[in-house]
């Protein structure tokens, strides 16, 4: 069984960074890809990228100049940084595992509310 | 980029049946996955590539996709069925993965 678990800092100072990582159990990084997926309050869900085992990103353009993904396939962990953040920013954010290549969403970890607030 | 919408709320007494709809210009093109999210919790995916079913969800949850539209059908609706769902599809021409803006169910 595949549990995926965020981790990091819960609060950051706005035009500050977002830093989280996702730590996989029950599974290995090889052969999936990964995503980063958040949630602001009350709102719906927003893609932010993915990264592959080799390295591979892709990200949301609306996003792309900010967000960094990576992957840390000795650790079974991957990574999002945000870079100058806003209280726009706040959100719940979850990392997830796509299934059947760059197919849907099949794994999910709880999520963390990421709160940017001075 | 593609936009998907879905009514903002539907609300049935149990034992009914739930038709949840996903607009987008010719969506029944593209693989179309749903998720469920109960307040508080992470989603859940309940249909994947238009109508098939992970293992574990019920029966009850079905899906089609044709056109212009794509609708999860929850038969027999139960109180535990209420949450908010999702569609979403994957841009391949642009390689971006967009959800549309969620429907609430209500079981009365």
């Amino acid at each position: 069984q595949v549990h995926l678990q965020e981790s990091g800092p819960r609060l950051v100072k706005p035009s500050g960074t977002l830093s989280l990582t996702c730590t996989l159990s029950g599974g290995s990084l090889s052969t999936y890809y990964w995503s980063w997926i958040r949630q602001s309050p009350g709102k719906g869900l927003e893609w932010i990228g993915y990264v592959y085992n080799s390295g591979t990103t892709n990200y949301n353009p609306s996003l792309k100049r900010r967000a960094a993904i990576s992957v840390y396939t000795s650790k079974n962990q991957f990574s999002l940084r945000l870079t100058s953040l806003t209280a726009a920013d706040t959100a719940v954010y979850y990392c997830a595992r796509h299934g059947g290549g760059l197919g849907q969403f099949d794994s999910w970890g709880q999520g963390a509310l990421v709160t940017v607030s001075s | 980029s593609y936009v998907l919408t879905q009514a903002p709320s539907v609300s049935l007494a149990p034992g009914q049946t739930a038709k949840i709809t996903c607009g987008g210009n010719n969506i029944g093109s593209y693989s179309v996955h749903w998720y469920q999210q109960r307040p508080g919790q992470a989603p859940v995916l309940v249909v994947y590539d238009d109508s098939a079913r992970p293992s574990g969800i019920p029966e009850r949850f079905s899906g089609s996709n044709s056109g212009n539209t794509a609708t999860l059908t929850i038969s027999r609706v139960e109180a535990g069925d209420e949450a908010d769902y999702y569609c979403q599809v994957r841009e391949s021409s642009s390689d971006l993965w967009v959800f549309g803006g969620g429907t609430q169910l209500t079981v009365l």
